[in-house]
């Protein structure tokens, strides 16, 4: 039972480098999520994807750009990665619009020096 | 004010020990209420719903009061295992979009 897949588990980067986080969830869910938590703290959101096609910014979306690649995919990009992106990223999905559970991936967690 | 806020904690408890956390929410047109349980290190992962009549799931009982705009999680009977950090969650009335209060430490000590 994959559930959600979120490659890498960990990466170091340097300040100014790109990367990309990916994500892929086999539960047929409409909407995909990703978070950051930094030590001591919740979760904050990111982007969102409501449905396959659609994306929209979270709570600190700066420094970020998303694609939903499809149904299944749903990737993070850093484009010029600063020390303030070190944190856990977590990637979720959602199958209900109004209720339903979140399923989290196991999370990546990112270094910039 | 934060859109959903909770007492960090740490709520340090024996074993057997009732412990009650709460969570206010700002956004009356919160629609959706959720508590989520995240270990050390892992993922979330979904407590229990919370619904307007109140809900218990074992040891676990969540209530919901729209006047004064919080939820709440009531643990009896603390299990060591039941350590860990818990989350608020809240939608909206579209569902898509949820929000995490920054979690509540639970430890329970033997």
């Amino acid at each position: 039972n994959a559930g959600v897949t979120q490659t890498p588990k960990f990466q170091v980067l340097k300040t100014g480098q790109s990367m990309t986080l990916q994500c892929a969830q086999d539960m047929n869910h409409n909407s995909m999520y990703w978070y950051r938590q930094d030590p001591g703290m919740g979760l904050r959101l990111i982007y969102y994807s409501a449905s396959e096609g659609t994306t929209d910014k979270g709570e600190v979306p700066n420094g970020y750009n998303v694609s939903r690649l499809n149904k299944r995919e749903f990737s993070l990009r850093l484009e010029s990665a600063a020390p303030s992106q070190t944190s856990v990223y977590f990637c979720a999905s959602k199958g209900s619009t109004v209720t339903g559970e979140l399923f989290f991936g196991e999370g990546s967690r990112l270094t910039v020096l | 004010r934060k859109e959903v806020e909770q007492d960090p904690g740490p709520f340090n408890v024996p074993e057997g020990a009732t412990v009650a956390f709460n969570c206010t929410y700002s956004n009356s047109a919160s629609q959706s209420f959720f508590w989520y349980r995240q270990d050390c290190r892992k993922e979330p992962k979904l407590l229990m719903s919370v619904y307007s009549s109140g809900n218990e799931d074992g040891r676990f009982t969540a209530q919901l009061n729209r006047a004064s705009q919080y939820i709440s999680l009531l643990i009896r009977d603390s299990k060591l295992s039941d350590s860990a950090t818990y989350l608020c969650v809240i939608s909206r009335a579209s569902g898509s979009r949820l929000t995490f209060g920054e979690g509540t430490q639970l430890t329970v000590n033997p």
